[in-house]
């Protein structure tokens, strides 16, 4: 069974600086994707970036980007020039075969110090 | 955009109860997924339906059941509510069942309590 760990449960970034979230999963598939969402305190869920496993280059999203290094199941979130809003939590997931089913990770509480 | 509207934002039930907990789509998606995501243990996956009529087991199935009669709405059951069901309850639904690349659209959530 495929598994996706988030070993930090919580981060903080200094408002304009650059912060990395980390994610390791675990599969056997050879075809599949990865993807980070945000959830703001009492908001909605929404996709942040996404990254096909077959391309080599990494996802860029504005200031989101992804570190996506295949060979060692990694897939870590930069957010660049940080902002109040980007404090939320974020969950890293991963999907493969049919009907988009996603694994989460259990999830990183971002805070951003004005 | 896509909206998935969660029907209660807040729901207080007492144990034994059947709850229902609805979720409509406007975006004629063929997915549509139920989980209940608990502070520690990220989100987990009850049920998923990829058409009208059929279901799937998710991780976590037990002391749940649902029901998809439209292809707008998924519905999450609780047959007899329990204290561990307490928790928040995120609907979400994808476009097609033939992708697994399709990002999931999510509601707002409805925060469950069982006293």
């Amino acid at each position: 069974a495929q598994t996706v760990t988030q070993s930090q449960p919580e981060m903080s970034v200094q408002e304009a600086e650059t912060v990395t979230l980390s994610c390791t999963y675990d599969t056997s598939e050879s075809d599949y994707y990865l993807f980070w969402y945000k959830q703001p305190p009492s908001r909605q869920m929404i996709l942040v970036i996404r990254q096909e496993a077959y391309k080599q280059q990494n996802a860029t999203e504005n200031r989101f980007s992804v570190n996506f290094q295949k060979a060692a199941k990694s897939f870590s979130l930069k957010i660049s020039d940080s902002q109040l809003g980007d404090a939320a939590m974020y969950f890293c997931a991963y999907s493969s075969g049919a009907n988009s089913k996603l694994t989460f990770g259990k999830g990183i509480t971002l805070s951003v110090r004005p | 955009d896509v909206k998935v509207t969660q029907s209660s934002r807040y729901l207080v039930k007492r144990t034994g109860e059947k709850v229902f907990l609805e979720c409509v789509q406007d975006m004629d998606h063929e997915n549509m997924f139920w989980y209940r995501q608990d502070p520690g243990l990220g989100l987990r996956l009850i049920y998923f339906s990829y058409d009208v009529k059929m279901k799937e087991k998710g991780d976590i199935p037990e002391g749940y059941s649902v029901s998809r009669e439209k292809k707008e709405r998924f519905s999450l059951i609780l047959e007899s509510a329990s204290t561990n069901q307490t928790s928040m309850y995120l609907c979400a639904s994808s476009f097609t069942a033939a992708l697994s690349n399709q990002p999931q659209h999510f509601g707002d959530g409805t925060r469950l309590s069982i006293l």
